[in-house]
């Protein structure tokens, strides 16, 4: 069946440290993958994406991995800052015709000052 | 570039009660996703919308239902409101259908049902 999970619900990093945050996912046809930030009253933000063709991409500051053997994937924030404090989702998506996005269910990080 | 805009922000209904959630897509975007989210969980796709037409559905009832308008921006509506659907009511736009489009949301609708 469809699963996304993530390893741990809460993180909690000290600022200028560089966070991990985990995910498995379950399914060999995902194709697709997407990190999201979201805030607390807040829609979630697009941060990184990586096609399953790739083992890594990097952004501003965040990269992401992904491990098709073990079916993982992470996403690694470079000198956390209070900003980054947020829920985290990896989503997974796949071919079939139409985008039906599969969000886990979330990484709380905290930054500590 | 204008984002995605939804409203109203929040609403409270009872149930029984049917609604209309509104959605603005963003500039350039034709297809359109909604999903819910209860709290603490991440959103579950309820339906998307391309070219005017449903394209494909989450497991959600038929008493969820939408709409797409030529300008791209949607409509979510839900009938017979139940206490379940209480929740957090989001809108992704993308450029086009495909799989590798990223999704771009809004920041939801608050619906509450008492």
């Amino acid at each position: 069946g469809e699963s996304v999970g993530l390893h741990l619900p809460t993180l909690s990093v000290q600022e200028g440290d560089n966070s991990i945050i985990n995910c498995a996912y379950s399914n060999s046809a995902s194709d697709y993958f997407i990190w999201y930030k979201q805030e607390s009253g807040k829609g979630p933000q697009f941060i990184i994406d990586i096609r399953s063709n790739m083992d890594k991409r990097q952004g501003q500051r965040v990269t992401v991995l992904l491990n098709k053997t073990v079916k993982h994937l992470s996403l690694q924030i470079a000198a956390t800052q209070p900003g980054d404090s947020a829920v985290y989702f990896c989503a997974e998506n796949r071919a079939g015709g139409y985008q039906k996005v599969t969000f886990g269910t979330g990484t709380k990080l905290q930054v500590i000052p | 570039e204008t984002g995605v805009t939804q409203s109203p922000t929040h609403l409270i209904k009872t149930r029984g009660q049917q609604v209309t959630l509104r959605c603005s897509s963003q500039s350039g975007h034709n297809t359109v996703s909604w999903y819910q989210q209860a709290l603490g969980q991440g959103p579950q796709f309820i339906f998307q919308y391309y070219r005017e037409e449903e394209n494909g559905r989450g497991n959600f009832p038929p008493r969820f239902s939408g709409l797409q308008f030529p300008n791209y921006s949607s409509e979510l509506n839900v009938n017979a409101l139940e206490l379940d659907d209480s929740a957090l009511y989001l809108c992704a736009s993308s450029a086009g259908q495909g799989v590798n489009q990223p999704q771009h949301f809004g920041d939801g609708t608050r619906l509450s049902i008492l």
